[in-house]
């Protein structure tokens, strides 16, 4: 695709429930990236990918944050449990290669909230 | 703690004026780069400089970096009200060899008309 996209655009959920956010990388980027923006702060890294295999996900908060990308395109960023604190803005992004200086795309962003 | 602080974290001026931003950090960096974000959604990646770089221009954009003083400013000369945005400086980390980028919390300029 052109850009980076990412759905839903908006998802509201309850406490303690289960939800899945994806991302769709722009085509023929190996590296992908996941970060977390809350109100008012910078993006936050959670984890990165290189090709299919988590790279690095240092910044994951918890085990209730998962993520996979099976096939080195499109990944889902999963998160069980919800809590209220998870409400934020989650940024994908994807580059060409994941070097040094690579230039991150970001996508639109989901805004999840829990209510 | 964030690796880069921007200040000021909220800037007002009038359109045709320059707006000056800065970027602090604490650790070494392979390069640094500063990204626009509006109402909240999809950064856009404005220019990067290298460490070992002292001064980058794209249109009327003006980057410069001091490693010495762990510090980059972004300046937007002849500023339009298309301006108003968040700016943000990211950075990566060699030491780590992460590829991932780290943000300061953003400079809000808005631009009057």
């Amino acid at each position: 695709g052109a850009g980076v996209s990412q759905t839903p655009s908006n998802k509201v959920t309850e406490k303690g429930k289960y939800v899945e956010l994806r991302c769709d990388p722009i085509s023929g980027h190996t590296a992908l990236y996941w970060y977390r923006q809350s109100l008012g702060q910078g993006p936050e890294f959670l984890i990165y990918f290189q090709g299919t295999g988590a790279a690095d996900d240092s910044g994951l908060p918890n085990d209730r944050f998962f993520a996979v990308r099976p096939e080195g395109s499109v990944s889902t960023l999963k998160i069980q449990r919800t809590e209220r604190g998870d409400s934020a803005v989650y940024l994908c992004a994807s580059s060409l290669t994941g070097t040094s200086g690579d230039t991150q795309y970001f996508g639109p962003g989901t805004r999840l909230t829990v209510l | 703690s964030q690796q880069g602080e921007e200040d000021p974290q909220a800037l007002s001026i009038q359109e045709g004026e320059n707006a000056t931003m800065n970027c602090s950090y604490k650790t070494s960096i392979n390069n640094l780069q500063w990204y626009r974000q509006n109402s909240g959604r999809g950064l856009v990646h404005l220019i990067l400089i290298r460490s070992n770089e002292r001064e980058k221009h794209s249109g009327r954009l003006r980057v410069t970096l001091d490693t010495s003083k762990k510090s980059s400013s972004l300046l937007i000369t002849a500023s339009r009200a298309a301006d108003t945005a968040s700016y943000f400086c990211a950075t990566d980390a060699p030491d780590t060899g992460r590829r991932a980028l780290t943000f300061g919390s953003g400079t809000r300029l808005q631009v009057q008309p």
